[in-house]
């Protein structure tokens, strides 16, 4: 397995509290990105990065944000949990630049917001 | 935005059984990638077509593009109890910002 890990893998929380879940990585990727996945939706991108401090929107951002201070972690934060951000999260990492344009996907994070 | 969007979402086969999943997306692609999933897990990557291929292999697993009609297809000959699993299609854009689209995805259970 490509060297991915994601903290917590379980978290409940209450609602209208911060969460911040951490992706990290040993592959030297450039891109990492984080999914949200849904019964009925699939995977929804809610942001993703491509370098240090580079980081743009998915089709599901509202509600989080993200970090990239460094090149191996990714860090999303909740500002203020809501029911409907109950999920699983994913983060995965890629590196198409390198001919490597598959994605790494981590164990997942199962997110209860309560 | 664009995603993929597999058909049929749900199979169940006898082992032994082809197995075969559709997707379509809606815009240019660079490549294809299909993925499974097994229950409470990250998806592992199956194989890859880019756009410039109609068929490729890996396998058990034949994969075929379409870019006429924008869809795609993942067969699985001989299926086993241990490919049963979710099976996603993603996508990455013609337009090089390496944004990874995924489908629903098609739950396949091979049965004993």
């Amino acid at each position: 397995d490509a060297g991915i890990t994601q903290s917590p893998r379980h978290k409940v929380t209450e609602t209208g509290t911060p969460v911040t879940l951490r992706c990290h990585q040993t592959e030297n990727h450039r891109y990492m990105y984080w999914y949200r996945q849904d019964p009925g939706h699939g995977l929804r991108l809610i942001h993703y990065s491509y370098g240090v401090k580079d980081t743009d929107k998915g089709e599901v951002s509202d509600g989080y944000s993200v970090s990239r201070s460094k090149t191996e972690d990714f860090l999303l934060t909740l500002e203020s949990a809501t029911s409907s951000q109950t999920s699983v999260y994913f983060c995965a990492i890629s590196e198409p630049g390198q001919g490597i344009p598959e994605a790494f996907f981590g164990q997942g994070t199962r997110l209860t917001v309560v | 935005s664009q995603q993929g969007e597999e058909d049929p979402q749900a199979l169940s086969i006898q082992e032994g059984e082809n197995a075969t999943m559709n997707c379509s997306y809606k815009t240019s692609i660079n490549n294809l990638q299909w993925y499974r999933q097994n229950s409470g897990r990250g998806l592992v990557h199956l194989i890859l077509i880019r756009s410039n291929e109609r068929e490729k292999h890996s396998g058990r697993l034949r994969v075929t593009l379409d870019t006429s009609k924008k869809s795609s297809s993942l067969l699985i000959t001989a299926s086993r109890a241990a490919d049963t699993a979710s099976y996603f299609c993603a996508t990455d854009a013609a337009y090089g910002n390496n944004r990874l689209a995924f489908g629903k995805g098609n739950q396949v259970v091979v049965i004993p």
